[in-house]
């Protein structure tokens, strides 16, 4: 399967641990896409980068999230000091213009639960 | 920020039925995309438009990009069990590949 790869499937943490999810984009995809998906709501644009840039980041909160995606291995979402409210779906997209119409594809996302 | 507004929010067929959804943008974008998202997966791609007033099919599905560019509809003819889900519309702006997800339709099939 070259698909959007993402790890792990599920993750529980407690409040005030640190969350690490994983994105290994499509084969030949150098652009990835992390967004949020809340029960019962839509998708949320979180964040959007290239290889080893950061393009749009207008949807990640000012604070304990930050998001990488190396020269090498995958994208990394890391939330820091995790609370309750964090708790949703994560998923990665990619794609492989950085022009417009380009679809987006996704992985099958992390869930994320706080304890 | 931009939104787009879907409708129904929910729609309750029979088997065979057509099912029509659309959504709506309060400002312009350059593509149209209509996912499909299963409970537990993510949202996979069904029809891609990037024109205005293209009219794009893929098998039972039909979608339209609306002349003002500001408007999408999605189309299902003789819905089957595993058209059960919740169709999402996005929409894409040249120069800036992130997408703007609708609120979504939620397509439930009655025996």
């Amino acid at each position: 399967n070259a698909g959007v790869m993402q790890n792990p499937r599920h993750l529980v943490r407690r409040r005030g641990q640190e969350a690490r999810l994983r994105c290994s984009p499509m084969k030949g995809h150098s652009h990835v896409y992390w967004y949020r998906q809340l029960p019962e709501e839509g998708l949320k644009f979180m964040v959007y980068l290239q290889k080893e840039n950061i393009i749009d980041e207008s949807g990640m909160p000012k604070e304990r999230f930050s998001a990488e995606f190396p020269k090498e291995g995958p994208s990394i979402l890391r939330i820091q000091q995790v609370v309750r409210g964090d708790s949703a779906a994560y998923f990665c997209a990619s794609s492989h213009r950085d022009r417009g119409g380009s679809p987006l594809h996704f992985g099958n996302g992390t869930r994320l639960t706080v304890t | 920020g931009q939104q787009l507004n879907q409708s129904p929010q929910s729609m309750f067929i029979q088997e065979g039925e057509d099912v029509s959804m659309n959504c709506t943008s309060s400002s312009i974008f350059n593509t149209w995309l209509w996912y499909k998202q299963e409970p537990g997966e993510g949202p996979v791609l069904l029809i891609a438009l990037y024109k205005a007033g293209e009219l794009t099919s893929n098998g039972r599905l039909t979608a339209q990009f609306g002349i003002t560019r500001k408007d999408s509809f999605l189309n299902i003819s003789a819905s089957i069990p595993s058209d059960v889900g919740i169709y999402f519309c996005a929409g894409q702006l040249f120069g800036n590949e992130k997408l703007t997800f609708g609120t979504g339709t939620r397509l439930t099939i009655i025996p």
